[in-house]
């Protein structure tokens, strides 16, 4: 298992503003996940945070709008850029407690409301 | 195109009685799936999983059955307590590694005492 630590837990945001939010995770991985839940909906993944390369983006998520930094195997940001009231959000840091079976350890999620 | 589907939105169960979460997906290729619990304020947690060679896998209260000619699962819990109230996630992924894992919209389930 893992400990994943998320901060802000929560902010509140004004429209066309960024924010920067930090995963910290107790034990080296090889990669860590970025997922967003939008209210009511389900858990979507962002991208994939890998040491020493470019985070790979699923479709419909960009890096303009979302750069990832993985600067370490144990700390990854998530940057949700020029924020409209769409972007609020619960987003979600996660690590693979088995690459092949996919259970996932997550961070306890960083709820956005943008304004 | 949502591949992973829970039609249920939300469920109550009396204490005591069995809560059974369904699940469906239309992609073939997921040959693993999983089942996530989700309370307030909190990350998911992983509660339970099944591989694609097997039809049931029990820990504990929770038992997961996968139907694969009906691409159907779902979660038993037995008996069920006020404490199993939560939003329950079912998941999928194809077991190659780092294959990225697919989540439903989630059943808010409510056990009342």
């Amino acid at each position: 298992s893992a400990v994943i630590s998320q901060k802000p837990s929560r902010d509140i945001c004004q429209r066309g503003t960024s924010l920067t939010i930090q995963c910290q995770v107790d034990s080296q991985v090889t990669m860590m996940f970025w997922y967003r839940q939008q209210p009511g909906q389900s858990l979507t993944l962002i991208a994939t945070a890998n040491q020493g390369s470019e985070a790979t983006y699923e479709s419909g998520f960009v890096i303009d709008k979302f750069p990832i930094s993985r600067p370490n195997l144990t700390f990854s940001t998530l940057t949700v850029s020029n924020m409209s009231p769409e972007d609020s959000s619960i987003y979600l840091c996660s690590v693979g407690g088995g690459a092949r079976t996919g259970e996932l350890f997550f961070g306890e999620g960083s709820r956005l409301t943008v304004l | 195109d949502q591949q992973v589907k829970q039609n249920s939105p939300s469920l109550s169960v009396q204490e005591g009685r069995i809560s059974i979460l369904n699940c469906d997906y239309t992609n073939s290729m997921f040959d693993y799936f999983l089942w996530y619990k989700k309370y307030p304020a909190e990350g998911p947690t992983f509660l339970i999983s099944i591989s694609s060679i097997k039809d049931k896998n029990e820990d504990g209260r929770f038992t997961v059955f996968l139907n694969k000619s009906a691409k159907h699962l779902s979660l038993h819990i037995v008996p069920s307590q006020p404490g199993d109230s939560a939003v329950y996630f079912c998941a999928a992924k194809r077991r190659t590694s780092y294959d990225k894992v697919i989540f439903g919209p989630g059943t808010s389930l409510s056990v009342i005492p």
